[in-house]
């Protein structure tokens, strides 16, 4: 079965914490991806990562890093999280076909 | 640049009613085209997609073509349910193979 697991699902934080938010997906593809969706505001692309230490940023990467070690897990890490970083993050991930299959999303508050 | 217009932000429908979403996109060639769905708490999954000019995609009831000549893609549905309530995006791929566009999308609500 296909499938795209993050977690956590729900996380609070305090402004200037740290937080890191996990992907894991079993179909071993290569390319996976960071969103975060805002109301009104759609998907909007953070980073990309082609495969193993090959990432590279997507419209909106200020404030945001990552991390791929492992072909099936993708973390994304908010260096000293700010209040405009709330928001809920989508992971996604592709094969040959460029059809995306997403995971059910983290929802972030930062304080 | 690439980018992809939904012109309605929202669509009301009873059920049973006839839906019908447009999508206008420009990108370079000839991309793949699809339409995602995304459900309230869950993240966008695929309805549909077309990988070829011209022709047309169908999923769940759901219809698409894809007409190179004026580069639209639109949704469209013969009778809705209220389980068809959701958030509809029209998704080019961006000529550069992995990145699809996203839109802001068309929020889709069914009355019973």
């Amino acid at each position: 079965d296909m499938k795209v697991t993050q977690m956590p699902r729900y996380l609070i934080k305090r402004m200037g914490e740290n937080v890191l938010l996990e992907c894991g997906q079993d179909m071993s593809h290569e390319t996976m991806y960071w969103y975060r969706q805002d109301p009104g505001l759609g998907l909007q692309l953070i980073y990309i990562s082609y495969d193993v230490d090959s990432n590279s940023e997507g419209d909106i990467p200020k404030g945001y890093r990552v991390s791929r070690k492992k072909r099936e897990h993708f973390s994304l890490i908010l260096d000293s999280a700010k209040t405009n970083q709330t928001s809920v993050y989508f992971c996604a991930s592709t094969g040959q076909t460029y059809e995306q299959y997403f995971g059910p999303g983290t929802r972030l508050t930062v304080l | 640049g690439n980018s992809v217009t939904q012109m309605q932000g929202q669509v009301t429908l009873s059920e049973e009613e006839f839906l019908f979403i447009n999508c206008t996109y420009s990108t370079t060639g000839y991309p793949t085209l699809f339409w995602y769905v995304q459900y309230p708490g869950e993240g966008p999954q695929l309805l549909l997609k077309v990988t070829t000019a011209n022709n047309k995609g169908s999923s769940r009831g759901f219809e698409a073509t894809y007409d190179k000549g004026t580069t639209s893609f639109h949704l469209q549905k013969a009778s809705v349910q209220e389980s068809d309530s959701a958030v509809y995006y029209c998704v080019p791929n961006g000529g550069s193979g992995n990145k699809l566009i996203f839109g802001t999308g068309t929020l889709l609500s069914v009355k019973p």
